[in-house]
């Protein structure tokens, strides 16, 4: 059980596009969800925490008009990273957990996103 | 503020041996929770363990075990005759307990690589 899906695996796309990143929750119902980013060969820094039907909470020096999550559903929080660029590229990981503050968190399996 | 120093980079061991991945955190917070996440080279993020700061009996599972030390501040990962399977990178990770899991302060990670 909780499983946590992420699509896409993988991405490369050219500068200036935007591109959106899926995490679903498949057997549970995800009341919140966290978006991280990895650099390579480094720790998962959070991004943001989003609760279902709510505006997303960011951490310091984070743009929220550059990553845009919307988590709409129980099921569902997506993750656009408008006008990509090079310095975007990274390793986007996102995780979710059910109702209680003392519920863990189930990670997904990644999204590398690669811009050109 | 939370820390959490994992400080072996990269262990290389050869397969059967055991080894043991060091975790050090600082925390103001009396009651919190200590976890342990592998990260295969796929990328995912498999939970192990998590563990809170009531409980210091030391936990096995197979040929995982889990050394907690409050004294030290210190929540240690043994594997026990270590397999090719688990090269992975390793994080250690520390949320405060009234937030349970919702904010996780990682690690830096180890890199464990387990050489047939």
């Amino acid at each position: 059980g909780a499983v946590v899906s992420q699509h896409p695996s993988w991405v490369i796309c050219k500068s200036g596009t935007s591109v959106k990143i899926e995490c679903r929750s498949l057997d549970f119902q995800a009341t919140t969800m966290f978006w991280y980013r990895q650099f390579p060969k480094q720790s998962l820094m959070l991004m943001a925490t989003s609760n279902e039907g709510s505006k997303a909470t960011y951490e310091q020096g984070v743009e929220k008009d550059k990553f845009l999550i919307n988590h709409a559903s129980l099921t569902l929080s997506t993750l656009t990273v408008t006008s990509a660029h090079p310095e975007d590229s990274s390793f986007y990981i996102c995780s979710a957990r059910t109702t209680g503050l003392r519920q863990p968190q189930h990670f997904g399996d990644g999204t590398r996103l690669s811009i050109l | 503020a939370q820390k959490v120093t994992q400080a072996q980079t990269e262990i290389s061991v050869v397969e059967k041996e055991d080894v043991t991945l060091d975790c050090v955190y600082e925390t103001r917070d009396t009651t919190y929770y200590l976890f342990w996440y592998k990260q295969p080279p796929s990328g995912e993020l498999v939970f192990l363990i998590r563990r809170n700061s009531f409980d210091e009996q030391n936990e096995i599972s197979g040929r995982y075990s889990w050394n907690f030390q409050k004294s030290t501040s210190s929540f240690n990962f043994t594997i026990t005759a270590s397999q090719v399977v688990d090269s992975a990178v390793y994080f250690c990770a520390l949320s405060d307990y009234q937030t349970g899991a919702n904010n996780l302060f990682f690690g830096t990670g180890t890199r464990l690589t387990v050489i047939p």
